[in-house]
């Protein structure tokens, strides 16, 4: 089955260090995102990518960089982690397609990333 | 910069009955889609309907449907029939209608949804 996969799973890192974490898809989509979600926050978006050269900040990027390596990798960097980016991350694809208009098409989210850091 | 409100964190209901979860939400813009995503205890999170903004019609898939009230920023799901399967967080979600521009969904804070037997 086409889908996106994260890696990993779970993550936990000291306050400091660089980490990052991973996302691949094999749905053949153009766009892919990265969120986050806090309890009681719901998810906020944090980067977002229409291709590999077009890489755009959302609503929370401070602290993050990405990396769009094909179209089937996009990739989020916490370069000095700290504690309150502790949070879970979901990456999410999306095709630009022509049915319906673009903002119609469903974002596929992988399963997560519970990130912690002490 | 829009923003997506659901005031109810916690909802309960008894299986086989409806229940209603609501959302509203605030844009300047004409074009743009409402969805609503279910996130069971695996985490995982799955679309359930969407909505496009421009269509009046109310949007259904099964057991659930949307009421969708674009001038009073409405956009509420019914659950009928309820199952034990659906026990869940439920997010309300906007999206603009990219076409290049500006991408990416807005969440609601979620409400969890719980389903007495």
């Amino acid at each position: 089955d086409a889908d996106v996969t994260q890696t990993p799973r779970n993550r936990i890192t000291k306050t400091g260090k660089r980490i990052m974490l991973e996302c691949s898809q094999t749905k053949g989509h153009d766009r892919m995102y990265w969120y986050r979600q806090d309890p009681g926050l719901g998810l906020r978006l944090i980067y977002y990518s229409f291709d590999v050269k077009d890489i755009n900040k959302g609503e929370i990027s401070d602290g993050y960089s990405v990396s769009r390596q094909a179209q089937a990798k996009f990739s989020l960097s916490l370069e000095s982690a700290i504690p309150n980016q502790t949070a879970l991350y979901f990456c999410a694809t999306s095709d630009s397609g022509t049915s319906g208009g673009a903002g119609y098409n469903e974002q596929f989210f992988g399963p997560g990333t519970r990130l912690t850091v002490l | 910069a829009q923003t997506v409100t659901q005031s109810q964190p916690e909802m309960s209901v008894q299986e086989a009955e409806t229940v209603t979860l609501s959302c509203t939400y605030d844009t300047s813009e004409s074009d743009y889609y409402l969805f609503w995503y279910k996130q069971p205890p695996s985490r995982q999170m799955i679309l359930v309907i969407r909505q496009e903004a421009y269509k009046q019609q109310n949007a259904t898939e099964n057991r659930f449907s949307v009421n969708f009230q674009k001038a009073a920023k409405s956009f509420s799901l019914k659950i009928s029939d309820s199952q034990l399967g659906d026990a869940a967080m439920y997010f309300c979600a906007y999206r603009l209608d990219s076409g290049g521009g500006a991408d990416g969904l807005t969440f609601g804070k979620g409400t969890h949804l719980i389903i007495q037997p």
